[in-house]
């Protein structure tokens, strides 16, 4: 199981870029990496996925280096909305596994 | 809105009930899982189903149980019911076709008391 390790919290300000950083050390070769964001008291919502290199999406993007061992997702020019829960998880294709969200990250976005 | 709906948005019971979740996938999505979320705590995988069959089991309590129908929809059992299981009870549904990232439910927030 590729377990996921992130930071606890991260402060940023309004138009500023947040770079949030996951560690994925024993992903396994078939695994995605997927991000989610959660607002207090709803469901995660999904941000972006990808396997290797870059992945840009209308509202972030995510780098991955060669030896997949961790990723960073990218927000930028955060706005207060962007105040949430990030979750890295990394998941086998195919619908299988035993799926380890962790705690995520819990990004405030000031004025 | 994600198209997973869940029921009830609400459910208050006493210890040792025993209550039920349901939840309705997206249209096409063959996967339904689902988590469970204290208070300030991370997303717990609980189970996996796929067309009907189990795929994957987290950290599900033996009190807990769950079942997808042939209609694709999921109940999740809980019985005994203690006041830790006080929680958010998510679910979320994918498609293998389509990158597999997983649409979640409004939730159902349970309160034991």
């Amino acid at each position: 199981l590729a377990k996921t390790t992130q930071p606890i919290s991260m402060d940023s300000y309004e138009g500023q870029e947040v770079n949030i950083t996951c560690s994925h050390n024993n992903i396994a070769t078939n695994d995605y990496i997927t991000w989610y964001q959660q607002f207090p008291s709803q469901g995660p919502r999904f941000i972006i996925q990808g396997y290797k290199t870059k992945v840009t999406n209308e509202v972030a993007s995510l780098f991955i280096p060669a030896d997949r061992k961790s990723s960073t997702l990218s927000l930028p020019r955060v706005s207060l909305s962007d105040t949430a829960v990030y979750y890295c998880l990394v998941e086998g294709g195919g619908s299988q596994g035993n799926l380890i969200f962790g705690k995520g990250t819990k990004l405030s976005v000031k004025p | 809105d994600s198209g997973v709906t869940q029921t009830p948005k609400h459910l208050i019971t006493a210890t040792g009930q025993r209550v039920t979740l349901r939840c309705s996938p997206r249209s096409g999505d063959l996967s339904v899982y689902w988590y469970q979320q204290s208070l300030d705590q991370g997303l717990q995988f609980l189970i996996q189903y796929y067309n009907g069959e189990e795929r994957a089991k987290g950290n599900i309590l033996e009190r807990f149980s769950a079942q997808q129908f042939p209609d694709l929809h999921s109940e999740l059992n809980l019985s005994s019911l203690e006041l830790g299981d006080s929680a958010l009870y998510f679910c979320a549904s994918s498609d293998p076709g389509t990158g597999d990232e997983q649409y979640f439910g409004p939730g159902t927030r349970l309160t034991v008391t």
